[in-house]
């Protein structure tokens, strides 16, 4: 299975101020259909998680245009350009490249100062 | 508006079964993937498998090969996922998820996660 690890696992950010996850992935997310199967979701507390980025860098229906997503190969990053008070929870990066093995970084939980 | 609403909270003894279901609306079912995602008491998240209803054909990871069963009834709407030999590793809230394709258009495979269910809490417990 293709494992996943996203840095840092814990971050504290002003309102206002930006933030970056990485996450990194133990083989190339690059599929031979040219594709990058690599996404991005936010578990608000006591909530089911909710898409974000799809793709790569591709934002979600409904997603504010703060957040963005880059990357390729096994580096990939999602940005907040001004956090909100309502962007606290756990983000998780998913591969999806291999079919048979869908997985999930561990999470990074982000909280306000 | 898509929805999948899950069924309610089981309590299971070990070494039984349990069968979670999910129900969609809001989104063409025959241009549905479903899958099912675990996520153990302050854990991450875990995939378990899933199907597209118009092939009916459920992929499972190698980990729950054999004990996890993932079916569709298009006439309802409705996925299930039955997970046998319960331990109490298997306390969890299961998740239900699920990729709609745009009119005209048939997922291929159950890449692509856009919509979760409430979440269903099993708990495994003697």
């Amino acid at each position: 299975d293709i494992v996943m690890t996203q840095t840092p696992l814990s971050l504290s950010v002003t309102p206002g101020q930006p933030a970056s996850i990485s996450c990194k992935s133990s083989q190339s997310l690059l599929h031979s259909d040219g594709k990058t199967y690599l996404y991005w979701y936010l578990q608000k507390p006591g909530q089911s998680p909710q898409l974000l980025i799809y793709e790569v860098s591709n934002r979600f229906s409904g997603v504010p245009d703060r957040f963005s997503g880059s990357g390729s190969g096994t580096d990939f990053t999602l940005k907040i350009s001004r956090v909100e008070a309502d962007d606290v929870g756990v983000y998780y990066c998913m591969q999806s490249t291999q079919l048979r093995g869908l997985t999930f970084g561990p999470g990074t939980k982000v909280d306000i100062k | 508006q898509v929805q999948l609403v899950q069924s309610g909270a089981e309590v299971k003894k070990p070494g039984s079964s349990v069968k979670v279901s999910c129900k969609a609306s809001g989104g063409t079912f025959s241009r549905s993937a479903i899958s099912w995602v675990r996520q153990a008491p302050g854990q991450g998240l875990e995939w378990m498998g899933g199907i597209i209803p118009i092939f009916r054909a459920p992929n499972y990871p190698q980990k729950f090969q054999g004990r996890v069963t993932i079916t569709a009834d298009e006439s309802t709407r409705t996925v299930y996922l039955d997970l046998s030999s319960l331990t109490s590793e298997d306390t969890a809230v299961y998740y239900c998820a699920a990729y709609f394709a745009p009119s005209g258009y048939y997922p291929k495979t159950l890449r692509r996660i856009d919509h979760w269910g409430q979440g269903t809490l099993v708990t495994v417990s003697s």
